[in-house]
């Protein structure tokens, strides 16, 4: 049982390039969340998936596409990066839609130059 | 949306004294406040968490309480110990409407020492 896993660990990028930061979970989790973690700011909510099918803006969805692929995998996408999405990006899992522990992956370190 | 502020954003205590950290939010529709530990370069990891139909929770030499009238809970580590130094984070859990999402604080940084 892997848990949440993410990939890749680290990923520099340059501006205006493209990438998909990949998430799976084997614990047949319905929701599924994307946040990012930057110095002094919490973890902010990208987008999340409260169900298979279903996709939600979070907190700073700007910039971010995401894909809820089948239950295990959710996928999030930077179309034109730009330095202002330099983060630490987790990804997490919860059991339920409702209120319930998250589950998070190990994360992936992105740099924008 | 829902705010939640934390405080303190460090503290340092000495090991076995007890440490406190406060968080206040803003939305009374909240129901679920999780605390979350994450240690340098590490994932977070939930430590505890209470139900708003729940005054206080105990779990070993942490403790968590909630005053819902105030709209703010507290995390309570007795007896630290160096392996305690981590950043923890608060959150709360709003489900109105469709939406069903945690917010976080943004962090107490909290160190140890032996």
């Amino acid at each position: 049982n892997a848990g949440v896993t993410q990939t890749p660990k680290f990923q520099v990028l340059k501006t205006g390039q493209s990438m998909t930061l990949q998430c799976a979970q084997d614990m047949n989790h319905n929701s599924m969340y994307w946040y990012r973690q930057d110095p002094g700011m919490g973890l902010r909510l990208i987008y999340y998936s409260a169900s298979e099918g279903t996709t939600d803006k979070g907190e700073v969805p700007n910039g971010y596409n995401v894909s809820r692929l089948n239950k295990r995998e959710f996928s999030l996408r930077l179309e034109s990066a730009a330095p202002s999405q330099t983060s630490v990006y987790f990804c997490a899992s919860s059991p339920r839609t409702g209120p319930d522990t998250q589950y998070f992956g190990p994360g992936t370190r992105l740099t924008v130059l | 949306g829902e705010n939640v502020e934390q405080h303190p954003s460090t503290l340092s205590v000495q090991e076995g004294d007890s440490a406190v950290i406060k968080c206040t939010y803003s939305d009374s529709a909240s129901n679920y406040f999780p605390w979350y530990k994450q240690e340098l370069g590490k994932r977070p990891q939930l430590i505890i968490d209470i139900r708003s139909n729940v005054g206080e929770k105990k779990d070993q030499r942490i403790a968590v309480t909630l005053n819902k009238t105030a709209k703010h809970f507290s995390l309570h580590i007795t007896e630290t110990q160096p392996e305690d130094s981590a950043v923890y984070f608060c959150a709360a859990f709003n489900s109105g409407g469709s939406n069903y999402k945690l917010t976080f604080g943004k962090g107490t940084l909290l160190t140890v020492n032996p």
